[in-house]
């Protein structure tokens, strides 16, 4: 059974906090890692699609990082804002496996103003 | 441009009762379709993904069943609904070969 396993659970922090999150998976045949932003009522947000070994990816204040090889990704918010408050998901895809993605069941961020 | 459209958004049904959840996408063709499900404290969990017309994969056992009757319409249904069942659901897709999903905007289903 593939899992993704995503750290914290949750958070709260300050606004102009900086703050990271962690996602694990399974490295053997592994295609690509998404992360995602979900506010509540809302339809997840896709962020960044990453691949390669080292792939790193920004996004305004927010940026990922990949290491295929140990299996492990982060998340990056610099200067935390009220509006970035979501749940943040990351998925996993694999070789072979028709795009199904495999998420990991989110980490919870509150920036308190 | 592409859209996804997914209805109902909430839905209360007694235990028992049967489902069906509609989604489709627009702008585009042959895509690949997925359901996947939030039970409460959860992650999202793939129901079932579709490469084609009637072309239905299950990913884990359950009281639901799938179908693409047409090449944008992807459609979750149940004969007889279980408590277990509640929990917010979403569709997605993707084009053929290509990563990134796009959502619809969610079903939270009530079972009472």
């Amino acid at each position: 059974i593939l899992n993704v396993e995503q750290s914290p659970q949750s958070l709260h922090v300050q606004e102009g906090d900086s703050t990271n999150f962690t996602c694990s998976f399974p490295s053997s045949n592994f295609y690509a890692l998404h992360w995602y932003r979900w506010e509540t009522a809302k339809s997840p947000e896709a962020l960044f699609v990453m691949t390669l070994n080292g792939d790193e990816k920004k996004k305004g204040r927010i940026s990922a990082t990949l290491n295929t090889k140990e299996g492990y990704s982060y998340l990056y918010i610099k200067g935390s804002q009220p509006e970035d408050s979501a749940t943040y998901l990351c998925a996993s895809s694999f070789s072979g496996g028709y795009n199904k993605l495999i998420f990991g069941a989110g980490t919870r961020l509150a920036v308190h103003p | 441009s592409q859209t996804i459209h997914q209805w109902p958004a909430t839905l209360v049904q007694p235990v028992g009762s049967p489902l069906s959840l509609e989604c489709t996408v627009e702008g585009t063709s042959n895509p690949n379709l997925y359901w996947y499900r939030q039970a409460a404290g959860r992650g999202l969990q793939l129901l079932f993904y579709s490469i084609g017309i009637d072309q239905i994969s299950s990913e884990v056992p359950q009281n639901l069943s799938a179908s693409r009757p047409q090449d944008r319409q992807f459609i979750l249904s149940s004969k007889k609904l279980l408590l277990s069942d509640s929990g917010f659901y979403l569709c997605a897709w993707t084009p053929q070969g290509a990563s990134g999903y796009t959502f619809g905007s969610g079903t939270r289903l009530t079972v009472v």
